[in-house]
């Protein structure tokens, strides 16, 4: 079975310092991965999306991530942050599209300190 | 106004009472799913409904049932709910472009008590 893993549940950053979340996955071909940021209050958003071709993908609000199968990883990657960034991360991973089922990461919370 | 609306934002209500929370969309989606946040677990998945005539168990159907009333609205109920219901349920939607992407709901905080 598919499964995620995010081993970070909480990371402390100062605002302007960068950003990398972990994301490791477990499946025997390539996934579909995705990040997603729920800011509190507020459903979960998509940052970015891998689907194939380029390892390195670009999302919205600065972020990024880069795919490793070597390491089975997608670690988001933000290389200056804002107060603003402060909320919950989460990794995700669809073994095939048709069925569109994502299976979540249990999420990382971002706290930015002044 | 939204384009994944659910009610209601917040609910309390005791064991073995029966609850119902609405999701509405208006984005012509035809893909609807229902997820649970607990802390510490991320999100898990209920049901999902691929079309009006399509409902499927998730990974944690136990306890719940849906019902797909029309292309914009998707039902959760929970016949008698118990303490361990209490959680963050989201609804989500997505279309049949199958890029994976979801659009959620901003959430309905349910605790039973």
């Amino acid at each position: 079975a598919q499964s995620v893993t995010q081993p970070d549940i909480h990371i402390t950053v100062s605002e302007g310092a960068s950003l990398e979340l972990r994301c490791n996955y477990s499946y025997g071909a390539t996934p579909y991965l995705f990040w997603y940021v729920q800011s509190p209050g507020q459903g979960l958003q998509l940052l970015l999306k891998y689907f194939s071709g380029d390892t390195l993908v670009q999302g919205i609000k600065g972020f990024e991530a880069e795919f490793k199968r070597s390491q089975s990883s997608f670690n988001l990657r933000k290389p200056s942050v804002h107060w603003s960034d402060a909320a919950e991360y989460f990794c995700a991973v669809v073994m095939n599209f048709g069925n569109e089922k994502l299976t979540f990461g249990t999420g990382t919370r971002l706290t930015i300190i002044p | 106004d939204a384009d994944v609306t659910q009610t209601p934002r917040n609910r309390i209500t005791k064991t073995g009472k029966r609850i119902m929370l609405e999701c509405s969309q208006t984005k012509g989606h035809d893909r609807m799913y229902w997820y649970r946040q607990d802390p510490g677990l991320g999100l898990r998945l209920i049901y999902y409904s691929f079309d009006v005539k399509d409902i499927n168990k998730g990974e944690i159907s136990d306890g719940y049932s849906v019902s797909r009333q029309a292309q914009a609205k998707f039902s959760l109920s929970l016949e008698s709910a118990i303490p361990n219901q209490t959680a963050l349920y989201f609804c989500a939607t997505s279309g049949l472009q199958n890029t994976g992407e979801l659009f959620f709901g901003e959430g309905s905080r349910l605790t039973v008590l």
